[in-house]
């Protein structure tokens, strides 16, 4: 079975710019998950979807946002973009449903210049 | 503010030694926890896990405990071998079903 797929890996543009990410869960998921991930800050949580339907919002602000479609893919999209957008961003996907373990892609390296 | 904490940003221990690695949690709301593996240029791996309802979890070489009353998560590896080198993540679910990581811990494991 595929893993999580996440494009594109790496990604540089500058301030003031948006971009969108891309991720395809594993078949069978229907929630899919995105983190952003800085040096020494751990994972922080920017939302969740599940079933085309934003289940879970972290704490970013409103630049930040997503959708899924209805074959389970997502995006999310960052607008107005700043030199602290630079991240890694992860998704993980899982079934949804309780004691589900999130199986993360590889992510996608953005470097805003 | 940190609902997960993972206080030791290193360690380092010898092979086939055991490693342990800590993690503290604020959130007595949490139900299930988790422990992550990442290597460079990789996304997490999940590796082991343990609902609120027990206090430890075996698989193989790797054991989680859990100490509700401190709101502490351990991971133990016996014996540790050089590929277990990798940052750790812990992670803690909330009733929302939504995950809070902490900011990892890099364990080197030395030949």
């Amino acid at each position: 079975k595929a893993g999580v797929t996440q494009t594109p890996r790496y990604l540089i543009k500058t301030r003031g710019q948006q971009v969108t990410l891309s991720c395809s869960p594993i078949s069978g998921h229907r929630s899919v998950s995105w983190y952003q991930q800085t040096p020494g800050q751990g994972l922080q949580f920017l939302f969740e979807y599940f079933s085309e339907t934003q289940r879970n919002k972290g704490n970013f602000p409103g630049r930040f946002s997503g959708r899924q479609f209805s074959n389970s893919r997502s995006e999310m999209n960052v607008s107005t973009l700043e030199l602290g957008d630079s991240a890694l961003y992860l998704c993980a996907s899982s079934r949804g449903g309780a004691d589900e373990t999130q199986y993360f892609g590889p992510g996608t390296r953005l470097l805003v210049l | 503010d940190q609902q997960v904490k993972q206080n030791s940003p290193s360690l380092s221990v010898q092979e086939g030694r055991i490693s342990i690695l800590n993690c503290d949690y604020t959130n007595s709301m949490f139900d299930y926890f988790l422990w992550y593996k990442k290597y460079p240029a990789e996304g997490p791996t999940f590796l082991i896990s343990i609902s609120s309802i027990k206090d430890k979890n075996e698989d193989g070489r790797f054991t989680v405990f859990l100490n509700k009353s401190a709101k502490h998560l351990s991971l133990h590896i016996v014996p540790s071998q050089p590929g277990d080198s990798a940052v750790y993540f812990c992670a803690a679910r909330d009733n929302f079903n939504k995950f809070y990581f902490g900011s990892g811990t890099k364990l080197n494991v030395k030949p």
